[in-house]
């Protein structure tokens, strides 16, 4: 069975700082992986996705993940954090074969970014 | 450009009632998924459905929950003789297809509140 853990509840830093929410899977087979942003009362927003190639992913507002297959992570940073930045994150994994496979998302990451 | 639909987005049933929720997906998406999101669980999955198909139902209890995806229409979560512990934020997505790496769009959710 596939599994995403978000080891940090929640992770604070400062306005200018960087950032990093930490995520790592278990999947069966080469993952695909994703990165979700939720805002209050929203849905999830799509951020970035790793399938396959360079395992830096650059993704919407000045987001990155580093994907490390050895370490089964898939690591959300940002060079320098905005407060607009303050959301709720979640990692999602499924697997790469064909066809459907179910999309498992982490119980999430909520990011507070101090003025 | 409208994204996924979900309506209500606020939905108060008292125990024993039936609660319908409603998804629109994204115009062309022919994929739907329901999640259900309890604080500090994150995000559940509960079933996938393709037109006038139910994929993979994993994730729903076996009673009460019911969903459809008719030819016409949008998709319809059901959730018959409502408890108490039924009250959570339930969130659609649609997707183009489910080959390689198609992100999922999110509606912004119904509220669910049982009394």
């Amino acid at each position: 069975a596939q599994s995403v853990a978000q080891p940090e509840d929640q992770v604070n830093v400062a306005e200018g700082n960087p950032l990093t929410v930490k995520c790592t899977y278990s999947v069966s087979g080469n993952p695909y992986l994703f990165w979700y942003v939720q805002y209050p009362n929203r849905g999830l927003q799509f951020l970035l996705k790793y399938i396959t190639g360079d395992n830096l992913v650059k993704g919407s507002y000045g987001f990155e993940a580093e994907f490390n297959k050895s370490q089964t992570s898939f690591h959300l940073k940002k060079p320098s954090a905005l407060v607009s930045d303050s959301a709720l994150y979640f990692c999602a994994v499924r697997a790469s074969r064909g066809g459907y496979q179910k999309v498992t998302f982490g119980t999430g990451t909520k990011l507070q970014v101090i003025p | 450009n409208a994204g996924v639909m979900q309506n209500p987005r606020h939905l108060v049933r008292r125990r024993g009632q039936e609660a319908r929720l409603r998804c629109s997906p994204m115009k062309g998406h022919s994929h739907v998924y329901w999640y259900r999101q309890l604080p500090e669980e994150g995000l559940k999955f509960m079933v996938y459905l393709q037109k006038e198909n139910i994929i993979d139902e994993s994730g729903m209890p076996k009673e009460r929950f019911s969903a459809e995806f008719p030819k016409e229409g949008p998709s319809i979560l059901r959730i018959q003789q409502v408890v108490r512990g039924d009250s959570a934020a339930y969130f659609c997505a649609s997707s183009l297809d489910t080959i390689l790496n198609s992100p999922l769009h999110f509606g912004n959710g119904t509220r669910l509140t049982v009394t």
